[in-house]
């Protein structure tokens, strides 16, 4: 079946150490996207990729990267840099940017810094 | 800059009752707008959408929303909610010259038996 498939589920950090959340889509969608969602307030977009080998930052990118090395592929490393990063991450994608379509999500992952 | 607010956190209401869920939108050019549903610990699912057309816009589960430009609302609306519908509902923007979806804050549904 089509769509986006997001790993782990769960992951817990200790304070210090980078992450890497996986995030795969099967859709041949040429844009994908990262969110981060905390309670009340929304979700909030991190870092968003058009097209293969380019990426642009969203509206809280500080503490993360991201990479598109592959069109199916949209990996987002939460660094140690970001200092509240204990939320819910959802990657989702669209057939692309200009397109009047809606986002297809993910399952999401929900990291834990300890 | 478009932005998205949702005018309430929580909505509680008895099952089979009606139920309306307000957004408001502000934007200068023109939008695409959607509601998404939210199951816990999942990612979001598509209602509905309203891109152009008809004002009165039909979506998944017995929802329907209506998008009204003087006002700059679209709210969504079901005649008869069942306890399924438990769940976070968020309302989002898409500018035709962005295409980046902007979020409302969220409305937790809560359908009491």
């Amino acid at each position: 079946d089509g769509g986006i498939t997001q790993s782990p589920k769960y992951l817990f950090r200790k304070e210090g150490q980078n992450v890497t959340l996986s995030c795969e889509q099967n859709l041949n969608h040429d844009a994908m996207y990262w969110y981060r969602q905390d309670p009340g307030q929304g979700l909030r977009l991190i870092y968003y990729s058009q097209i293969v080998n380019d990426f642009q930052k969203g509206d809280i990118a500080e503490g993360y990267s991201v990479s598109r090395e592959k069109k199916e592929s949209f990996p987002l490393t939460v660094t140690s840099a970001q200092k509240n990063p204990t939320a819910f991450y959802l990657c989702a994608s669209s057939p692309g940017l200009a397109n009047t379509g809606e986002l297809f999500f993910g399952e999401g992952s929900r990291l834990t810094v300890l | 800059a478009q932005s998205v607010t949702q005018l309430d956190s929580q909505v509680p209401v008895f099952e089979e009752a009606p139920v309306e869920l307000r957004c408001n939108y502000s934007s200068s050019v023109s939008v695409y707008l959607f509601w998404y549903v939210q199951y816990p610990n999942q990612g979001l699912q598509l209602l509905l959408k309203y891109l152009s057309g008809s004002t009165l816009v039909k979506g998944i589960n017995g929802f329907e929303a209506e998008f009204n430009k003087s006002q700059t609302s679209f709210h969504l609306r079901k005649p008869s909610v069942h306890i399924s519908d438990t769940a976070e509902y968020f309302c989002a923007v898409r500018t035709s010259n962005t295409g980046k979806l902007i979020f409302g804050q969220g409305t937790t549904l809560q359908v009491k038996p």
